[in-house]
């Protein structure tokens, strides 16, 4: 059964920096392309990015308006996908869900609970 | 900009209607569309994709039909756990990116 599971969120003051985490079971991580999405509190979907697994290149693409700010990275050893943000907005408040992704197909099968960022003073 | 619109915002409909949900894009996405289902407190659930294939489980009362701007999907008699919000979404070219739209919700009349 596949497993994903974010961790990380909470609460920080605007300009700050947070890294989340997945932690993933049940597929072969390293063969996976994997995303993180966002929905702020009320509001709906927002892809973030995805990164491709190695053997395809390992690279990633961000939604226009956030690239520069966050940046996706995995660990194939410890099965686990990360997102560094920076320069934390009061509207980067929302639930970031990581996402398996399906490869060059790019729908997203398999999600986790989900963790919740604040940005606030 | 690339838009996804889906229509209505809202539905409200009874158990054991039939829902009939939207989504236009802003320019052609040819069968690239896929739909979700997001229940109050939950993460989104792959219902649709490529338009009008089923994802692994879902009840076969779900149908999703349309290609290039206009998709719909169908829900053909609703059971109570149906009502939640729907999104559509498109994995287009890149680097455009992913996109969803911005909601049905699907509510109890």
């Amino acid at each position: 059964e596949v497993q994903l599971m974010e961790s990380g969120g909470g609460l920080v003051k605007p300009g700050g920096s947070l890294r989340l985490s997945c932690a993933t079971s049940g597929f072969t991580f390293s063969n996976a392309w994997m995303s993180w999405v966002r929905q702020a509190p009320g509001k709906g979907l927002e892809w973030v990015g995805r990164i491709k697994s190695k053997t395809d290149g390992g690279t990633t693409d961000y939604a226009a308006p956030l690239k520069g700010r966050f940046t996706i990275s995995r660990d194939d050893s410890k099965n686990t996908l990360y997102l560094q943000m920076n320069n934390l907005k009061t509207d980067d408040t929302a639930v970031y869900y990581c996402a398996t992704v399906l490869r060059f197909l790019e729908w997203l099968p398999d999600w986790g609970q989900g963790t919740l960022v604040t940005v606030s003073s | 900009e690339f838009v996804l619109t889906q229509s209505p915002a809202t539905l409200s409909l009874s158990p054991g209607e039939r829902a009939t949900l939207s989504c236009w894009a802003s320019q052609s996405v040819s069968s690239n569309l896929a739909w979700y289902q997001q229940k109050p407190g939950q993460a989104p659930r792959l219902l649709i994709y490529d338009a009008s294939n089923r994802a692994t489980g879902i009840p076969a009362r779900f149908s999703g039909s349309g290609s290039g701007t206009d998709f719909t999907l169908i829900i053909s008699s609703l059971e109570p756990e149906d009502f939640a919000v729907y999104y559509c979404q498109q994995r287009g070219n890149w680097p455009r990116g992913i996109t969803f739209g911005q909601g049905t919700r699907l509510e109890i009349k």
